[in-house]
């Protein structure tokens, strides 16, 4: 069935440092995904979003990377900041919009 | 403008009961989304709503329905409550049924006890 996954639960870097969270996901037939930051009692909220026609997208302080090849995608975040602790969301979307299950960012100053 | 807001943002049910967990979409925005997210997991998609006409629904039973009325608002229903029930149940907005992007609330928390 479908599915999208998270590589790794749980990330640690240190306060300016660059961040990289990856995912897979299995739907060769996905033509969006999209990143989501979820912060403690809060829903997730949109950071970027990527088509399947591009390998690159950047925002600021972020970028997306599409492999289509190997069915993976990562986010980058650069100069990674206190208020980016959070846990982090792949979603993919081929029809209905399909999530990961979240990478948690723990940032230290 | 205000975003999309949920409310109650706490609950508290015992098995058996039934619930209603309501919607209220950002300004604009005619197409709304229920997500149901476990503890440790990401959403799961319930439903989608557009124009008032269910458009989409997730692998839940059928204990779960919605609606979604003329001013874009929502109503998420659950009856006979289990305690696998007990969730953060999300609530998305966007601006129509092909735009992806979607902008959620803070949820409702649901204890079913």
């Amino acid at each position: 069935g479908e599915s999208v996954g998270l590589h790794l639960p749980t990330l640690s870097v240190q306060e300016g440092d660059n961040s990289i969270i990856n995912c897979a996901y299995s739907n060769s037939a996905s033509d969006y995904f999209i990143w989501y930051k979820q912060e403690s009692g809060k829903g997730p909220q949109f950071i970027i979003d990527i088509r399947s026609n591009m390998d690159k997208r950047q925002g600021q302080r972020v970028t997306v990377l599409l492999n289509k090849t190997v069915k993976h995608l990562s986010l980058q975040i650069a100069a990674t900041q206190p208020g980016d602790s959070a846990v982090y969301f792949c979603a993919e979307k081929g029809g209905k919009l399909i999530f990961g299950q979240g990478t948690e960012l723990s940032v230290k100053p | 403008d205000a975003g999309v807001t949920q409310s109650p943002t706490h609950l508290i049910k015992t098995r058996g009961q039934q619930v209603t967990l309501r919607c209220s979409p950002i300004s604009g925005h005619k197409s709304v989304s229920w997500y149901q997210q476990v503890l440790g997991q990401g959403p799961q998609f319930i439903f989608q709503y557009y124009e008032k006409e269910e458009r989409g629904r997730g692998n839940f039973p059928d204990r779960f329905s919605a609606r979604q009325f003329p001013n874009y608002s929502s109503e998420l229903n659950v009856n006979a409550l289990l305690l696998g029930d007990s969730a953060l149940y999300l609530c998305a907005s966007s601006l129509g049924l092909a735009r992806e992007k979607l902008f959620f609330g803070s949820g409702t928390q649901l204890s079913v006890l």
